[in-house]
């Protein structure tokens, strides 16, 4: 049974940078089947995919244009985890954030509400 | 980006009887390496995430009860409750997986009459 713990900030300042962890159990972050997400949920924006990210004998990443720019996922093989960076936020950037496993998205972290205010 | 459309935003069914919810997309989703299409469904209760019900369009995850039911092809899919239950009352989303991005439909609030 996969597990995914999040961890990382709840309050960013407008202008700053998120920063989200997601540490893997019962899988590894370097199968070559799998694919590691992150996505959003707001009342205004509904379910958001921001982008993902998995290893095919190297690494590639998917982003939604949306984000594109700002965003950055990273896998830890050490640790065993994936991590999300999104810059120069704004308030409009203010949701609950989740990181999934799959395609169809099998394994749910628990969320974290990301709240940008100053 | 391929649009999921899905209908309706809610409705009210009694205890025991049918829910069915509608998703479009607006191309097709069929996956040419299995035939299959890329169509996931999923149940959200308030404070946690959306738990995975369906994929492939109507392959039940392991543990999920068998009123719980998805059908089509194509561009046009269904998502049946066939027997109502109260633990039933979510928000259910369909999801295509066919390419990136990854994207939703908005979602139907299912409530007991």
């Amino acid at each position: 049974q996969v597990q995914l713990q999040q961890s990382g900030q709840g309050l960013v300042k407008p202008s700053q940078t998120l920063s989200l962890t997601c540490a893997i159990s019962g899988d590894s972050v370097s199968a070559n089947s799998a694919a590691w997400n992150w996505l959003r949920q707001s009342p205004s924006r509904g379910l958001e995919w921001l982008g993902r990210t998995y290893y095919r004998s190297k690494w590639y990443n998917d982003y939604a244009v949306s984000v594109k720019g700002r965003i950055t996922i990273n896998a830890d093989t050490s640790k065993n985890q994936f991590s999300l960076q999104l810059n120069s936020v704004t308030p409009e950037d203010t949701a609950v954030y989740y990181c999934a496993s799959g395609y169809g998205l099998h394994y749910w972290g628990q969320g974290t509400l990301v709240t940008v205010s100053s | 980006d391929i649009v999921m459309t899905q209908s309706p935003d809610s409705l009210a069914v009694s205890l025991g009887e049918r829910a069915t919810i509608n998703c479009k997309s607006s191309q097709s989703i069929v996956y040419s390496a299995n035939n299959k299409d890329s169509l996931a469904w999923y149940q959200q209760k308030p404070g946690q995430p959306p738990k995975l019900l369906i994929h492939w369009a109507s392959t039940r995850e392991s543990g999920v009860p068998d009123r719980f039911s998805g059908s089509g092809s194509g561009t046009d899919f269904t998502f049946t409750i066939s027997s109502l239950q109260a633990e039933d009352v979510a928000v259910y989303y369909c999801q295509q997986y066919y390419s990136v991005p990854l994207t939703f439909g908005g979602g139907t609030k299912v409530e007991i009459k």
